[in-house]
């Protein structure tokens, strides 16, 4: 079962606008990860945050991480037609056997 | 380094059958993932393997299985396709003193 949940679940911006995406968890983790995938294919790790970090920057990305409300955001900034993609969230929690638990996604697409 | 590889790349089975697909991780780590994609469950975590040892596993019947050979590639198989089986399954592989996992292209299973 899916502990993430992403919000929205489709998101159309235009080109060098910012983009938003939610994600809310359900048990403790250790960490909270973002992936995007492209169209079908394999996963491309953008950004971990530790369950005792709050906020953490990479190049345009910025995430936030709230353990208190088990949520998570993800901003792009000055989008570019090539953020075209899915991106998930996905919790290392603390306790069970799953590797990675990961969310729906949130499916992005950049107008040019 | 070479990234995480997985073969064969694209798989048509039928009812049934069986299947063995493989994962070879980056060369260092030890720590390797198997994630099924579907349109309705979204990324599911199967097994992790390290050091020939299942560590975890994921809620799926028996007929998901994994191994992991001694130089850390990794097989996964499925006996007795289901049509319910026909999917994007991952392969990823980390170094245990990170937490970040790198994914392979996928193998795109198809069962008619």
């Amino acid at each position: 079962s899916q502990q993430g949940e992403e919000d929205p679940q489709a998101l159309s911006i235009q080109e060098g606008e910012n983009a938003t995406m939610n994600c809310s968890y359900k048990t403790s983790i250790n960490n909270l990860q973002w992936y995007r995938q492209n169209s079908g294919r394999g996963l491309v790790h953008l950004i971990l945050i530790r369950s005792n970090e709050r906020e953490k920057h990479s190049g345009r990305l910025r995430v936030t991480l709230d353990t208190s409300k088990k949520s998570s955001s993800l901003l792009i900034t000055a989008s570019r037609a090539a953020d075209t993609a899915s991106y998930f969230c996905a919790t290392d929690p603390i306790q069970g056997a799953q590797k990675l638990v990961f969310g729906q996604g949130t499916r992005l697409t950049i107008n040019p | 380094k070479a990234g995480v590889t997985q073969t064969p790349r694209y798989l048509i089975k039928t009812r049934g059958q069986q299947v063995t697909l493989s994962c070879s991780p980056i060369s260092g780590h030890r720590s390797v993932s198997w994630y099924q994609q579907t349109p309705g469950q979204g990324l599911q975590f199967l097994f992790e393997y390290f050091s020939e040892t299942q560590r975890n596993k994921g809620n799926f019947p028996g007929r998901f299985s994994g191994r992991q050979f001694s130089n850390s590639r990794s097989e996964m198989n499925v006996s007795t396709l289901e049509l319910g089986d026909s999917a994007l399954y991952l392969c990823a592989s980390s170094d245990l003193a990170e937490d970040e996992q790198f994914f392979g292209p996928g193998t795109r299973l198809t069962v008619l």
